[in-house]
């Protein structure tokens, strides 16, 4: 079974601009988990996706968003870019949100400059 | 709020011997999971074990074992027999139960091992 696959795995962005990450889980798995880490605040949840609705949300502004499809793939969003935004964002799945083990992807490295 | 401490920035330990990883968690809730993350440096974030909180018995993989204090909310990680492969950045991480999509990490220790 393939696993969870992020594109691009590397972003580089200018202040203001907007960017669309993309995230394709583990085949059958509908939970999808969005997490930001950075060197300062570390890893932190963003948002999650189950069977294409947001069901919860970490502390971020509104700048930052997703979706999901029926294909439980999953983009974030992240509007008016701000150099703060530079950071890894990693995208988990699991089958579904009772499961205690989240598979997690390469992660896509953004950075703003 | 849940919190997770990770007390320990750096570790270092000898191909081998045994290394042990503290993590403290803060949390008002009964039903609860606890995990330790691997992040090698190719980023995959992968799941080394977990221990439910309503268990008492201390969790094992392989050469992986955790010591669970609930009382002391104390979760901390032994490897045992260190290889050149466990080389990583590990998080300590809760979850409350019937919420898994949401984990609470620490700020991660990295373990270095030397041949």
């Amino acid at each position: 079974k393939a696993g969870v696959t992020q594109t691009p795995r590397y972003l580089i962005k200018t202040r203001g601009q907007q960017v669309t990450l993309s995230c394709s889980p583990i085949s059958g798995h509908r939970s999808v988990s969005w997490y930001q880490q950075t060197p300062g605040q570390g890893l932190q949840f963003l948002f999650e996706y189950f069977s294409e609705t947001q069901r919860n949300k970490g502390n971020f502004p509104g700048r930052f968003s997703g979706r999901q499809f029926s294909n439980s793939r999953s983009e974030m969003n992240v509007s008016t870019l701000e150099l703060g935004d530079s950071a890894l964002y990693l995208c988990a799945s699991s089958p579904d949100r009772a499961d205690y083990e989240q598979y997690f992807g390469p992660g896509t490295r953004l950075t703003v400059t | 709020a849940q919190t997770v401490t990770q007390s320990q920035p750096e570790m270092s330990v000898q191909e081998a011997e045994t290394v042990t990883l503290s993590c403290t968690y803060d949390t008002s809730e009964s039903d609860y999971y606890l995990f330790w993350y691997k992040q090698p440096p190719s980023r995959q974030m992968i799941l080394v074990i977990r221990q439910e909180a309503y268990k008492q018995q201390n969790a094992t993989e392989n050469r992986f074992s955790v010591n669970f204090q609930k009382a002391a909310k104390s979760f901390s990680l032994k490897i045992s027999d260190s290889q050149l492969g466990d080389a990583a950045m590990y998080f300590c991480a809760y979850s409350i139960g019937g919420s898994n999509y949401k984990l609470t990490f620490g700020k991660g220790t990295l373990l270095t091992v030397n041949p």
